[in-house]
C-alpha cells in the first residue's frame, strides 16, 4: 500500500465551484506540504504544516487553503475555482532526521482541470 | 531570481553514453540538496541526497560545490530506463524551512 495517498487521482470541475483534495499518510511523519506543478514552472509550494497546530503559507496561497484535520491527514481547498489553477498537485510529508536532513516523500498526485 | 535554475534540456543520449546535469541555487542559506527523478506524469521520488564531499550510488554521482553555488548529477552508463525528467532541490533552513525545486532537466536515452 502506498504510504501517501490522494484522492482524486482526476477531477474536473467549472469555475467558481469549491472542490477539495485530500491527502493522507501513514508515514507517521509530522510534515505535509501541497503543491502544484505546471510545465515549466516546476513544482510550487502552496502551503505547509509542520504539526496538526501549525499551517504555513507556501509561495503560492492566494485561492486556496488548507485544513490539518490530524496527523496523517491534510487537504487543499480551492475556494472558488478558476482556470489557471489548472495543474497537477501533490502532497508530500518529510521527516526531520538526526543531523537535520529531511526528504520528501509524494502522493500520486491529483491531477485538476477547472473549465 | 528563482531560488533553483537547471538547464531544462532535453538531453537525448545513446545508451551507455555518461551524460551530467548542473544546477545551481541562489541562497548560500541552502542547507541541504536532493536529486528526484519524476517519470512522466508520476510523482517525484528521491534519486539521492547530495552531501558535501559528493557521493555516489551504483552509476549515479552528485557532487556539490558550496563555493560556486552549484550541484551536479553525473549518469554512467546509461540505461533506456534512466530516461525521466531529474529534479534538482534545495532545502533552506530558514522560516520555514522550505523546499525549492528545479524545474527539471529532461533525459531520453536512446537505443
Amino acid at each position: 500500500d502506498a504510504d501517501v495517498t490522494q484522492t482524486p487521482r482526476n477531477r474536473i470541475t467549472k469555475t467558481g465551484k469549491r472542490i477539495m483534495l485530500e491527502c493522507s499518510q501513514t508515514k507517521g511523519h509530522d510534515r505535509m506540504y501541497w503543491y502544484r506543478q505546471d510545465p515549466g514552472l516546476g513544482l510550487r509550494l502552496i502551503y505547509y504544516s509542520f504539526d496538526v497546530k501549525d499551517i504555513n503559507k507556501g509561495e503560492i496561497s492566494d485561492g486556496y487553503s488548507v485544513s490539518r484535520q490530524a496527523q496523517a491527514k491534510f487537504s487543499l481547498s480551492l475556494e472558488s475555482a478558476i482556470p489557471n489553477q489548472t495543474a497537477l498537485y501533490f502532497c508530500a510529508t518529510s521527516d526531520q532526521i538526526a543531523g537535520g536532513l529531511e526528504t520528501q516523500y509524494f502522493g500520486p498526485g491529483t491531477r485538476l482541470l477547472v473549465l | 531570481r528563482k531560488e533553483v535554475e537547471q538547464d531544462p534540456g532535453p538531453f537525448n543520449v545513446p545508451e551507455g553514453a555518461t551524460v551530467a546535469f548542473n544546477c545551481t541555487y541562489s541562497n548560500s542559506a541552502s542547507q541541504s540538496f536532493f536529486w528526484y527523478r519524476q517519470d512522466c506524469r508520476k510523482e517525484p521520488k528521491l534519486l539521492m541526497s547530495v552531501y558535501s564531499s559528493g557521493n555516489e550510488d551504483g552509476r549515479f554521482t552528485a557532487q556539490l560545490n558550496r563555493a560556486s553555488q552549484y550541484i551536479s548529477l553525473l549518469i554512467r552508463d546509461s540505461k533506456l530506463s534512466d530516461s525521466a525528467t531529474y529534479l534538482c532541490v534545495v532545502n533552506i533552513l530558514r522560516t520555514g524551512n522550505q523546499f525549492y525545486f528545479g524545474t527539471g532537466t529532461s533525459l531520453t536515452v536512446i537505443p
